[in-house]
């Protein structure tokens, strides 16, 4: 069973007010990833990171920013929340070795700004 | 540019096979995945296909055609409990995962 963990599960929030979401794994897994789903809409990856310090943007950052100082955890902060990032925000890790292997999600947290 | 093109939606009585397509044109290859998400709910891994060729888990079958930039998910014996979005993902370039829209499934008694 997957060891990965978010916090809040739902934040309803005004415009304009910084907020971090948690994201928290326990199974010492390197890669970890942010992704945006809105209802029936494909997966967006936001942030990446393969390890400790490292970082890269995917394809929706340019509103957000991340950071690993620790393995088993990856925050992801929204300086300024607008009605546009109203949507499910999806943590996911994975092991390292193979290029690409089973990703294990989070259970999300379902964001609304108002 | 990059995309992975799914069913929007299949029904399926309880008892019956379905096959699920996903077809990718992605800039890079490096395996298709599929999972299930069940609604409000995260995603959990199906299966994995690198080469080409039937992957069996179970009531769970997977295939990949490279050549073709094809593949399906088989569920048999369909159970109530395997109404859900499929969705398929492609790893593409380093360490990106492309995901397509999900096929919802809904599954009658």
């Amino acid at each position: 069973e997957a060891d990965i963990y978010q916090t809040p599960r739902y934040l309803v929030i005004g415009t304009g007010k910084k907020i971090t979401l948690e994201c928290s794994q326990t199974m010492g897994h390197d890669k970890m990833y942010w992704y945006q789903q809105d209802p029936g809409m494909e997966l967006h990856l936001i942030h990446y990171s393969y390890g400790v310090n490292s970082t890269e943007k995917g394809d929706l950052s340019s509103e957000s920013t991340v950071s690993r100082i620790r393995t088993e955890h990856f925050p992801l902060t929204l300086e300024s929340a607008r009605p546009s990032h109203t949507s499910q925000y999806l943590c996911a890790s994975s092991v390292a070795g193979r290029v690409y292997n089973e990703q294990f999600f989070g259970p999300g947290t379902r964001l609304t700004v108002l | 540019g990059q995309n992975i093109d799914q069913p929007t939606e299949m029904t399926a009585t309880e008892g019956a096979i379905v096959q699920i397509n996903c077809t990718y044109q992605t800039s890079g290859f490096n395996g298709l995945f599929w999972y299930q998400q069940h609604a409000g709910e995260a995603p959990t891994f199906l299966s994995y296909n690198v080469l080409d060729g039937l992957e069996e888990k179970g009531r769970f079958s997977s295939f990949l055609s490279r050549s073709k930039g094809y593949s399906y998910l088989l569920l048999k014996e369909l159970q109530m409990k395997d109404s859900a979005s499929y969705l398929c993902a492609v790893g593409s370039g380093t360490y990106k995962y492309i995901f397509g829209t999900g096929t919802r499934l809904k599954v009658l008694a």
